[in-house]
């Protein structure tokens, strides 16, 4: 059985750059959720995809977007980088049926540094 | 306020204690309650989930959840120095949206 798996590990780019990060989901898995943790604190929801279409999404701003393929990953892409958007980017994979018992299994992330 | 609150610790205990860890929260509509271990450079993994309030128990931890004083806690006994990582609490309404603390960082001396 494949884990979740991103792309990239980490990254450096500069405000006002775009970025998109990538994430791969367990086997048997349909739906990916997005979370961005600053440093020291806990994951913030940003939105979840599940048949290829936003399923629900946190308190981010329109330049947050996202992806669902047929084959179940997921992209993050985040436009007009500002500064507060250095985190690290965890991608969460789960069963449809499983996702009310909040069972999330997660990537190691992608670390975004914004200088 | 926020929805969730977790002291961030850290803490620091020798191997052998027992642990508590322990989360408020404010939304009485939480029907799922997680604690998720995230390892230094990893990705949090879920440890236990419970839907009501009382204890669950596996192995060395249990999880108690308190519905009336919205509070959980979990415990680790005989902590050993592979228990070092943050543990973050997290809730759920039964919806899409998982609502995390801000984790423990938690040191468990040899």
């Amino acid at each position: 059985e494949t884990g979740v798996t991103q792309s990239p590990t980490h990254l450096i780019k500069t405000r006002g750059q775009q970025v998109t990060l990538r994430c791969s989901s367990q086997s048997g898995h349909n739906t990916v959720s997005w979370y961005q943790q600053a440093l020291g604190q806990g994951p913030q929801f940003i939105f979840q995809y599940y048949r290829e279409e936003e399923n629900g999404r946190g308190n981010f701003p329109p330049r947050f977007s996202g992806l669902q393929f047929p084959n179940y990953s997921s992209e993050l892409n985040v436009n007009a980088l500002e500064l507060d958007d250095s985190a690290l980017y965890l991608c969460a994979s789960s069963s449809h049926t499983l996702q009310s018992t909040g069972e999330l299994f997660f990537g190691e992330g992608s670390r975004l540094t914004v200088l | 306020q926020k929805e969730v609150e977790q002291d961030p610790g850290p803490l620091s205990v020798p191997e052998g204690a027992i642990v508590s860890l322990n989360c408020t929260y404010s939304n009485s509509a939480f029907q799922y309650f997680m604690w998720y271990r995230q390892y230094s450079r990893k990705g949090p993994e879920l440890l236990m989930y419970t839907y009501s309030s009382g204890n669950k128990e596996d192995g060395r931890f249990t999880a108690q959840v308190d519905k009336s004083s919205k509070y959980i806690s979990l415990f680790i006994r005989d902590s050993q120095p592979s228990d070092s990582a943050t543990y973050l609490c997290a809730m759920m309404t039964g919806g899409f949206k998982t609502i995390f603390g801000a984790g423990t960082r938690l040191f468990v001396k040899a």
